[in-house]
């Protein structure tokens, strides 16, 4: 399709396990970014890649988050030894420059730490 | 970047335009004036944004006031799939890492 795609659409993980998140951004996208959602809550900032460059990864929660885009395409967001806390929506944005163009967004991947 | 103000909820008849505020007074010279709405189990959509003039789309226009701290959107003709929370966002856009700090939005309800 012609939009942000993610997947799994839903996951659920025990506590402790390793759980891996991916995004396809729209073909050409130099930008992406990803965000956490909470119940309730808006998005909040996690990380930024320029293709394959992340330039900004001051949103991340702790060391336990960690996140790639080795062919500036597509990306996988990583969250090792997950915890309850964890649990929320992941979406990922994409937009085409560097300029003022605006970010699209995929529909998330929501994700529950039992 | 800039933090937002806007209303917690609005209602809107079905059928009329339904005029979002958005209050941005701390807004820089550089920082863009961005849209967006989330239906309930999507991500968010992007709607409009625009500098300092105002701007129209097929989805909607934008009117931003000559000091830039405050807007409006406008939804000429609401209809009840436009049950949204709409965003108001003031970001420098990708170039300069421009996150988007999303606010806790208007959660705008179209009535039949």
């Amino acid at each position: 399709g012609a939009g942000v795609s993610q997947s799994p659409r839903y996951k659920v993980a025990k506590r402790g396990q390793d759980v891996a998140l991916r995004c396809d951004p729209i073909s050409g996208h130099v930008s992406l970014f990803w965000y956490q959602q909470a119940l309730g809550q808006g998005p909040e900032f996690l990380t930024y890649f320029q293709n394959e460059a992340q330039l900004d990864k001051s949103g991340l929660p702790s060391d336990r988050f960690f996140a790639e885009r080795p062919e500036g395409s597509v990306s996988t967001l990583k969250i090792q030894r997950t915890q309850q806390e964890d649990s929320a929506v992941y979406l990922c944005a994409s937009s085409f420059g560097t300029g003022n163009q605006p970010q699209h967004f995929g529909d998330g991947t929501r994700l529950s730490i039992l | 970047d800039a933090k937002t103000t806007q209303p917690p909820s609005m209602d809107c008849a079905e059928g009329r335009a339904a005029n979002l505020p958005c209050n941005h007074s701390t807004i820089s010279g550089n920082e863009y004036v961005y849209w967006y709405r989330q239906i309930h189990s999507q991500g968010p959509q992007y709607i409009i944004h625009g500098l300092k003039n105002n701007e129209t789309n097929e989805m909607a226009s934008l009117i931003i006031t000559e000091d830039r701290k405050s807007s409006t959107l406008i939804l000429p003709h609401a209809t009840l799939r436009d049950t949204a929370v709409y965003y108001c966002i003031v970001s420098r856009g990708s170039g300069n890492t421009g996150k988007l700090i999303f606010g806790q939005g208007t959660t705008l309800q179209v009535k039949p």
